[in-house]
């Protein structure tokens, strides 16, 4: 059946970086959209990012806008966010979604001096 | 950006209807899809295009929508129902955004 894997989190410190990974299996990832959505601790579910089935086109929340990167790569059926100048208020944890048909359990990201 | 706007809480005796709406100018022009979230858990759509219902929800789950509003009713609502409910929908510069969510508890 289909299922979405997120890896890639830990604990960072304020202004690091950090890369996190979806591997995608049971559907055609090639053909679908996919978002990234986190929830941080306490709080309700936040969009974040969008990339279509192909990486053409890239969308993001003004919060993480010019910070993050969603990118792809279909031939390893992968989805990615790389995370730049992480604040402590980017503290969640973080999930893929396939169309919003597939999600992922998450990773937890905590971003902590 | 765009908001959408939900009652915080929402409660009901197992039977009765619940019904969590969900605000927001975007709705006006826009589709809203509703998830259920139970914690520890992957997020589950329960209906998409307003009013649609994918395979496999029970179909005491329905949608609805009215000019900047959309309601998820749940039907003669289960223990097992309880859980966090969530709008979603996207503009035309495919920004997406996510309604505040509605803790449904059923007792």
């Amino acid at each position: 059946q289909a299922q979405l894997v997120e890896s890639g989190g830990g604990v960072v410190q304020p202004g690091r970086s950090l890369r996190l990974s979806c591997a995608a299996s049971g559907f055609t990832f090639n053909t679908y959209g996919m978002h990234w959505v986190r929830q941080a601790p306490g709080r309700g579910l936040e969009w974040l990012a969008f990339i279509t089935y192909d990486g053409s086109d890239k969308y993001y929340a003004d919060s993480v806008k010019g910070r993050f990167t969603i990118s792809r790569d279909n031939s390893k059926n992968t989805l990615f966010l790389q995370m730049n100048g992480l604040r402590v208020d980017d503290t969640a944890v973080y999930s893929c979604a396939g169309g919003f048909d597939y999600w992922g359990q998450g990773t937890l990201v905590t971003v902590s001096t | 950006s765009y908001e959408l706007t939900q009652p915080s809480s929402v409660s009901v005796s197992p039977g009765q209807a619940a019904r969590i709406t969900c605000s927001g100018d975007l709705l006006a022009k826009k589709y809203a899809r509703w998830f259920q979230h139970k914690a520890g858990q992957a997020p589950v759509l329960v209906i998409y295009k307003d009013s649609e219902r994918p395979s496999g929800i029970p179909e005491r789950f329905s949608g609805s929508s009215s000019e900047t509003t959309a309601t998820l009713t749940v039907s003669g609502a289960q223990v097992e129902d309880e859980a966090d409910y969530y709008c979603y929908s996207m503009g035309d510069d495919r920004v997406g955004v996510f309604g505040g969510g509605t803790k449904l508890t059923v007792v």
